[in-house]
């Protein structure tokens, strides 16, 4: 089955700092990959996504490569602000014809200034 | 442009007492799905439909029936509410990249 897996937060970073948010997966088939963001008390947005091997996903200054290799989509940002903070989810659909997101349990981001 | 609407934002019910949780969507997408958001469990598909008259089951679709009567409507239904069916809602529409529903809270006492 189709599995995603995140780092486990929270993570607390300083307004400025390098963002990394690390997500590998397991998937029958070939994936197409994405990352959620969900600000406090709203639903989920997409943030960026990517459909095959060596895409880069980008939106906002954060960015994620697919690394069919290591089955991973790590998220980065260069410089994260305080209006970053959010929980982020990495997920992915896999399987012919299949809409089915399989989401990470999420990792929550709190920028300080 | 609303997206993806649903109602209602909050809700408590009592043990046994049934309810529907609406959404609706106005971007003519055939596919729409609900999930549930648990802490720590991140997001659960509970169940999905690839157009209108057709529904199929996710992860976790005990309790909960849907109906799917037109592209733009998707209600889920609690059949007889338990505390364990105390979560965040969120639906779901769109096509690889799908835009989600600002959420419904419900709390089962």
């Amino acid at each position: 089955g189709n599995s995603v897996t995140q780092m486990e937060g929270p993570v607390t970073l300083s307004e400025e700092a390098f963002l990394t948010i690390n997500c590998t997966y397991t998937a029958t088939g070939y994936p197409s990959l994405f990352w959620y963001v969900q600000y406090p008390g709203e639903g989920l947005q997409l943030l960026l996504k990517a459909t095959k091997a060596d895409d880069k996903g980008s939106n906002k200054g954060f960015e994620a490569t697919y690394r069919k290799e290591t089955t991973s989509f790590h998220l980065e940002k260069g410089s994260v602000q305080v209006s970053d903070s959010a929980v982020y989810f990495c997920a992915l659909i896999s399987g012919a014809g299949s809409y089915q997101l399989t989401f990470g349990k999420g990792t929550k981001l709190s920028v300080i200034p | 442009n609303a997206g993806v609407t649903q109602t209602p934002k909050f809700q408590v019910l009592k043990t046994g007492q049934s309810m529907t949780l609406q959404c609706a969507q106005d971007m003519n997408h055939e596919y729409m799905s609900w999930y549930r958001q648990d802490p720590g469990m991140g997001l659960r598909l509970i169940h999905y439909s690839v157009g209108a008259g057709i529904t199929d089951q996710g992860e976790v679709p005990n309790g909960y029936n849907v109906s799917r009567s037109t592209t733009e409507d998707f209600p889920l239904r609690l059949l007889s509410a338990a505390p364990s069916q105390t979560s965040v809602y969120f639906c779901a529409g769109g096509n690889y990249g799908y835009t989600f529903g600002s959420g419904t809270r419900l709390t089962v006492v």
